[in-house]
């Protein structure tokens, strides 16, 4: 238990379905991420978060709209999505300062397109 | 480019010990990470390494050499739950966080 939860855990939808993946954090931290992992691919960035403000949004399609309401929660909005976009879905959180920063991270969310 | 290069895969005996080995090539260098993800969870941090040397938490040990752009997570004692994949990432000089592919450690009794 990282203190970093996320649902749901897995998720399987259409390419003209409307999903959200929610992730929450129990650790105080100033930051969350989202993330990207695809088998034997290394996690890709998806966006980040600072005090609510996202500072990161590294050339995701806009069919991915990231939500975050206040520094314990972060959404992720899903909208026609493609196969190709299945893969699981990290939340992260860390405590953001210049040195020694380490991420926390969520189980994720399986996604599968269909 | 960045790049982060670390095995795909390595099978390792119970009780033995194994190195995994980590290159990188960034712009710049603010410290490097080593986290352990078992299949279907979430990834949890074991080292962090930002001046050159032998960092040792119990049967874990992380090394680094910044010149040589060259670090090694060392495994004592295997044991069956340490199979799981091993993400090796560096912090460059913007602070961003590059990830490798990961390794696979395959424990076999």
């Amino acid at each position: 238990e990282t203190g970093v939860t996320q649902t749901p855990r897995h998720l399987v939808m259409g390419m003209t379905n409307k999903k959200s993946l929610k992730c929450e954090q129990h650790l105080g931290h100033n930051a969350m991420y989202w993330y990207k992992q695809s088998a034997k691919k290394p996690l890709e960035l998806m966006f980040v978060y600072n005090f609510k403000e996202q500072t990161e949004n590294n050339s995701v399609p806009s069919r991915f709209s990231p939500e975050c309401p206040n520094s314990s929660h972060l959404f992720l909005h899903l909208h026609t999505l493609q196969p190709e976009d299945s893969a699981l879905y990290l939340c992260a959180s860390s405590q953001q300062r210049e040195g020694h920063e380490t991420q926390y991270f969520g189980p994720g969310t399986r996604l599968l397109v269909l | 480019g960045q790049n982060i290069d670390q095995p795909t895969e390595m099978t390792a005996t119970e009780g033995a010990i194994v190195q995994i080995n980590c290159t990188y090539q960034t712009s710049g260098f603010n410290g490097l990470f080593w986290y352990q993800q078992h299949a279907g969870e979430a990834p949890t941090f074991l080292s962090y390494n930002v001046l050159d040397g032998l960092e040792e938490k119990g049967r874990f040990s992380s090394f680094l050499s910044r010149s040589k752009g060259y670090s090694y997570l060392l495994l004592k004692e295997l044991q069956m739950k340490d199979s799981a994949s091993y993400l090796c990432a560096v912090r460059d000089s913007n602070y961003q966080l590059i990830w490798g592919a990961g390794t696979k450690l395959i424990i076999k009794p």
